[in-house]
């Protein structure tokens, strides 16, 4: 049940772009995105509601895909601080909330 | 403005003994939860509660324990503690779509 993102691990220079994806077995009604850096908690980014619209960071844009099972997240432009580790959330049940498996993005000056 | 707080932020146990780690918020969230997070790995949920005197497992609930007895706080009980729940903890709270997380509670189990 737990969703999965890919790729596991990504490196980027300063500018480039990026996208993280977060696959669920079933449709995914909304989803959070979080950034996590080493011994801190997850940092809340953005959200992507079940509609569509999304709410959080200018820089950073989501989507869902056509059956909803799959959620991409968009960073534009990275900048030496987009480096950690990013996470999506969902409810799997009633406020029965999991995270994906995580994905490393390291970018480099 | 408290938030979740967490406590002990640090502790070191032995195999076999027993601890709880704290939990609190001020912001009067029905929705609380308890996630573990390995080094290097994602964050697991272990427990979570709707409101106070609900409960509900998680994904890895094993060697765990938890209450609600009142809106604010959610203990989570590690009995008999094993080197396998070396691990962050982390408490969160939530009010519709925004979760807020604690600090993390860093447990070794030697």
């Amino acid at each position: 049940q737990q969703p999965v993102q890919s790729p596991q691990a990504v490196i980027l220079r300063e500018g480039e772009d990026a996208v993280i994806n977060c696959s669920s077995s079933k449709a995914l009604y909304s989803v959070h995105w979080y950034r996590q850096k080493h011994g801190e908690a997850p940092v809340f980014l953005m959200i992507l509601l079940k509609g569509g619209e999304q709410k959080g960071h200018e820089k950073i844009s989501a989507s869902f895909n056509e059956k909803k099972q799959q959620s991409s997240l968009y960073l534009t432009a990275s900048q030496l601080s987009y480096s950690g580790t990013y996470f999506c959330g969902t409810d799997i049940a009633s406020y029965k909330y999991i995270f994906g498996t995580g994905t490393r993005l390291k970018v480099l000056a | 403005n408290a938030g979740v707080t967490q406590t002990p932020k640090f502790r070191i146990l032995k195999i076999g003994q027993s601890m709880t780690l704290q939990c609190a918020q001020d912001m009067n969230h029905n929705y609380m939860y308890w996630y573990r997070q390995d080094p290097g790995m994602g964050l697991k949920l272990i427990y979570y509660s709707v409101g106070a005197g609900i409960t509900d497992k998680g994904e890895v609930p094993n060697g765990y324990n938890v209450s609600r007895s009142t809106t604010e706080d959610f203990p989570l009980r590690l009995e008999l503690a094993a080197p396998s729940q070396t691990s962050v903890y982390f408490c969160a709270s939530r009010e519709g779509n925004t979760i807020y997380f604690g600090e993390g509670s860093w447990l070794t189990v030697v």
